[in-house]
């Protein structure tokens, strides 16, 4: 079974610019859920999908807002970058029922500049 | 709400030597269970999880973790370590029907010979 991919592993971004995650979940997972990694805050929940509809949102500005599609691949946007918006982003696939769980892509390394 | 505290933030230990990192969570229902390893550059891998039944959890590379629903705790082992653990440990709890992590701050295990 492959595993969570994202796209691309690093981007290089200007302030002020919009970007666009991608996240293919493990196939037949419709859960898909993101996160935002960096050195001050840690490891914080962004959002999660299920089946298009979003379920779930973390403490975020409005600026980051995400989507999934009807193959359960889903992406993330964060417009009008900042510095701040530095982080490893980490998709993560959930699997339902006795092998409940999450499994984590590689993540995307943004830098904004 | 759920959150988690991870009570060591750096663990040095010696090769062949055994670890263990702490962790507690507060939550008011029923929660999951996980704990994640990242090595540098990488997103998370899964260690273990508890679900329910037996709290005594095994994971992969020899690691396992104990469920102690009276002191909420959920700390990891290993009898013996590689240099090869060295990387950052996190715990993380879901509560039911919450569709999301909540994760500890972290822990970077360092192994030396």
């Amino acid at each position: 079974k492959a595993g969570v991919t994202q796209t691309p592993r690093y981007l290089i971004k200007t302030r002020g610019q919009q970007v666009t995650l991608s996240c293919s979940p493990i196939s037949g997972h419709r859960s898909v859920s993101w996160y935002q990694q960096t050195p001050g805050q840690g490891l914080q929940f962004l959002f999660e999908y299920f089946s298009e509809t979003q379920r779930n949102k973390g403490n975020f500005p409005g600026r980051f807002s995400g989507r999934q599609f009807s193959n359960s691949r889903s992406e993330m946007n964060v417009s009008t970058l900042e510095l701040g918006d530095s982080a490893l982003y980490l998709c993560a696939s959930r699997s339902q029922g006795s092998n409940y769980g999450y499994t984590f892509g590689s993540g995307t390394r943004l830098t904004v500049v | 709400a759920q959150s988690v505290t991870q009570l060591d933030s750096q663990v040095p230990v010696f090769e062949e030597a055994p670890v263990e990192l702490r962790c507690n969570y507060s939550s008011s229902v029923s929660v999951y269970l996980f704990w994640y390893v990242q090595y540098p550059n990488q997103g998370l891998q899964l260690l273990l999880k508890y679900l329910s039944g037996s709290t005594l959890v095994k994971g992969i590379n020899g690691f396992e973790a104990e469920f102690n629903k009276s002191q909420t705790s959920f700390h990891l082992r290993k009898p013996s370590v590689h240099i090869s653990d060295t990387a950052e440990y996190f715990c993380a709890v879901s509560e039911s029907d919450d569709y999301k992590l909540s994760f500890g701050a972290g822990t970077t295990v360092t192994v030396r010979a």
